[in-house]
């Protein structure tokens, strides 16, 4: 079965601070996905990135960086320079790589992140 | 804007109502999704359709009946529910991209349930 485990239930932290959320995930797939979700005050999960398991280099998006690391199941997600609007509770997920087939996602119960001024 | 529009955006019901959820999606996708989100637990996948056929249903109460009649519009159908179905209702849709499903989802903004 799969499982995603997100520790941190909520961070704050003051603006221009560095943030970082963890996740670490389960899953006997050999191939799989990784994501990572932002959710807003207004409701609506917004994707942010997609990681295919065979590909473990970082990747950067202006302030957002993300850290696979395959030998420890985790799949890190940093902020840098946090600003207010980056306040939202922050969800990781692991799919199945099914080809054709559904993708179902498992998520993990999110990390509410508060940037204050 | 997401392009998934999900109504009403809140809803307060009695346990012996009937009432729908509705979902659109603008986005020429094909495959759409009913989440549920309750307070500190992971979203939960409710019901998948991928071309207006059911393809999942993750062991939800009958009191939950889903309707697609077309690639564009996912219902879901609430009939005598119970207090602690009260959540936050979120509609999802994702595209295939060269044959296969990207993972990716679109959500709407999610419909807020209440059950008295």
């Amino acid at each position: 079965a799969q499982k995603v485990t997100q520790a941190q239930t909520e961070i704050s932290v003051v603006e221009k601070e560095d943030v970082t959320l963890d996740c670490v995930y389960e899953t006997r797939d050999t191939t799989y996905y990784l994501f990572w979700y932002k959710q807003p005050p207004s409701g609506e999960l917004v994707f942010l990135i997609r990681r295919n398991s065979f590909d473990e280099q970082n990747e950067i998006s202006g302030r957002y960086s993300w850290n696979f690391q395959k030998s420890t199941s985790s799949f890190n997600f940093t902020i840098t320079a946090s600003q207010v609007v980056d306040s939202a509770v922050y969800f990781c997920a692991l799919s199945e790589a099914g080809g054709g087939s559904n993708y179902k996602l498992t998520f993990g119960k999110g990390t509410l992140l508060t940037v204050n001024p | 804007e997401t392009g998934v529009t999900q109504t009403p955006r809140h809803l307060v019901m009695g346990m012996t109502n009937k009432k729908s959820l509705k979902c659109e999606q603008h986005l020429g996708h094909n495959a759409m999704y009913w989440y549920k989100q309750s307070a500190k637990k992971p979203l939960e996948l409710m019901f998948v359709y991928n071309f207006k056929e059911q393809t999942e249903n993750n062991s939800v109460p009958s009191r939950f009946s889903p309707e697609c009649p077309n690639s564009s519009h996912l219902f879901l159908h609430l009939h005598t529910l119970q207090p602690e179905d009260s959540a936050l209702y979120l509609c999802a849709s994702s595209p295939r991209r060269l044959g296969f499903w990207t993972g990716e989802l679109f959500f709407g903004e999610g419909s807020r349930l209440t059950v008295l």
